[in-house]
């Protein structure tokens, strides 16, 4: 079966501008993670869905970053006003069920963000 | 709030060399997870470990628990060219429902 899906795998935009970017979980995956990587560093928790809704969005790092989740499925990231530090790897992964029941979490291939 | 530290950073190493990478936690886990991520890929699970004092083995890997839950190992005996990579452990807290990785310890392998 297809694992999870990231686009686009690579962005490049100005400073300023808004960035959205989209993860489709595996089927029947009901919880979801973003993360951000930058490189040689670890994985920085920003927010996890179980369903449509975000239990846990403590690791936004700003009012900047908002995500959503429709129909227990696609979720989208967006980034206004993108600065130079938002320059990562975006990582996205879903489970079969929440962090609570101790599932493994399957990762896409991430969206290289780059803010020129 | 719950942090989880990894030592090594980096590791070189010689092909057929043991190598071992640690993680420790600042609060009690309810289990850790480890994740191996190739060069440009992303992180893929490898095991979870859930008791304390746990030991798992998968080939040439063996992964520990601690018996106090608040640290774990990864031991890989003769290391081989395709080990290369990033070893991460990630961690949840017994209320907390989510996972906190560590930094990761970068291995290569001089063939």
């Amino acid at each position: 079966g297809a694992g999870v899906s990231q686009s686009p795998s690579n962005k490049v935009t100005e400073k300023g501008k808004d960035v959205e970017l989209r993860c489709d979980p595996i089927s029947g995956h009901t919880a979801l993670y973003w993360y951000r990587q930058s490189l040689g560093q670890g994985l920085e928790f920003l927010i996890y869905f179980q369903g449509n809704s975000a239990p846990d969005k403590s690791g936004l790092p700003s009012d900047r970053f908002s995500a959503e989740r429709t129909g227990g499925s696609v979720s989208t990231l967006t980034i206004q006003r993108t600065q130079q530090e938002d320059s990562a790897v975006y990582l996205c992964a879903s489970s079969l069920v929440g962090v609570a029941n101790n599932q493994p979490q399957h990762f896409g291939d991430g969206t290289r963000l780059s803010i020129l | 709030g719950q942090q989880v530290m990894q030592i090594p950073q980096y590791q070189h190493v010689q092909e057929g060399e043991d190598f071992t990478t640690y993680c420790n936690s600042s609060t009690t886990l309810s289990n850790i997870q480890w994740y191996k991520q190739r060069p440009g890929g992303h992180p893929v699970f490898l095991i979870q470990l859930v008791k304390s004092g746990e030991v798992k083995k998968q080939k040439r890997l063996t992964f520990q628990f601690g018996e106090a839950k608040k640290n774990s190992s990864l031991h890989i005996t003769a290391t081989q060219t395709t080990d290369v990579g990033t070893y991460f452990c990630a961690g949840k807290g017994g209320s907390n429902y989510k996972l906190t990785f560590g930094k990761g310890t970068l291995l290569t392998v001089n063939p």
